[in-house]
């Protein structure tokens, strides 16, 4: 069964520094692999989506990177901001199959 | 870009009713609609896949006779919760995928909702 593992559970940083969340995956047969934000309560908006066959992408200030061999993706804010203070979730979909399982989660604090 | 509405956004019961939840792709049609549950500080856990015109898949624990899921057309898919126990307070998350938007299977997320039972 595919386990999703996120490090570190928590985060707290002073705003303008850049960071890396990680998200380590147990089953490399993946389709893709999607990080999200979820803010308090609240339901949960894509960011950045990468397919099994790409290396990483980008958007604004956020690069998320995937190396499916070993089973780990990164998601880099740069320059971050108040705003960016939410919950982030990493997500896998199966080959062949439609169903994410997902991290549990890092929650980040970004002090002003 | 793909939305999904959710409703109610939240509600509180009583122990023994039951609580309908609504999710509708508002500028899409869904083939395929997915139930997650959400622990406070735990991940998102399937629980079912709904098919349009069809039954729904249930995960391993689930119980669908507790968890009735009806998916009767391309923008619709409910899930009741039936004779809600405390221990079923939870949030509840939709998502579905856009069968024609050529975008594979990225899931759009409804809003949530927020279930407590007294």
């Amino acid at each position: 069964k595919q386990e999703v593992t996120q490090i570190p559970a928590a985060l707290s940083v002073p705003e303008g520094e850049n960071l890396v969340l990680n998200c380590s995956f147990t089953d490399s047969a993946i389709y893709n692999l999607q990080w999200f934000r979820q803010d308090p309560g609240k339901g949960l908006t894509s960011l950045l989506l990468i397919q099994s066959s790409q290396r990483e992408q980008t958007s604004g200030r956020l690069n998320a990177s995937l190396d499916k061999s070993s089973g780990r993706s990164t998601l880099y804010i740069a320059a971050s901001q108040p705003g960016d203070s939410a919950t982030y979730l990493c997500a896998v979909s199966k080959a062949g199959a439609n169903n994410l399982f997902f991290g549990t989660g890092t929650r980040l604090t970004v002090i002003p | 870009g793909a939305v999904v509405s959710q409703h109610p956004s939240r509600v509180i019961c009583k122990s023994g009713t039951s609580v309908k939840i609504e999710c509708r792709s508002l500028d899409f049609q869904a083939t395929t609609m997915f139930w997650y549950r959400q622990f406070p500080k735990k991940s998102l856990m399937l629980m079912a896949t709904s098919n349009e015109g069809s039954k729904a898949t249930y995960e391993q624990g689930v119980e669908k006779d507790k968890f009735l899921i009806n998916h009767a057309s391309l923008t619709l898919s409910t899930l009741t919760v039936t004779s809600a126990h405390p221990e079923d307070s939870s949030f509840y998350i939709c998502s579905a995928i856009d069968r024609l938007a050529g975008t594979g299977n990225i899931q759009y997320f409804g809003a949530g909702t927020r279930l407590s039972v007294l």
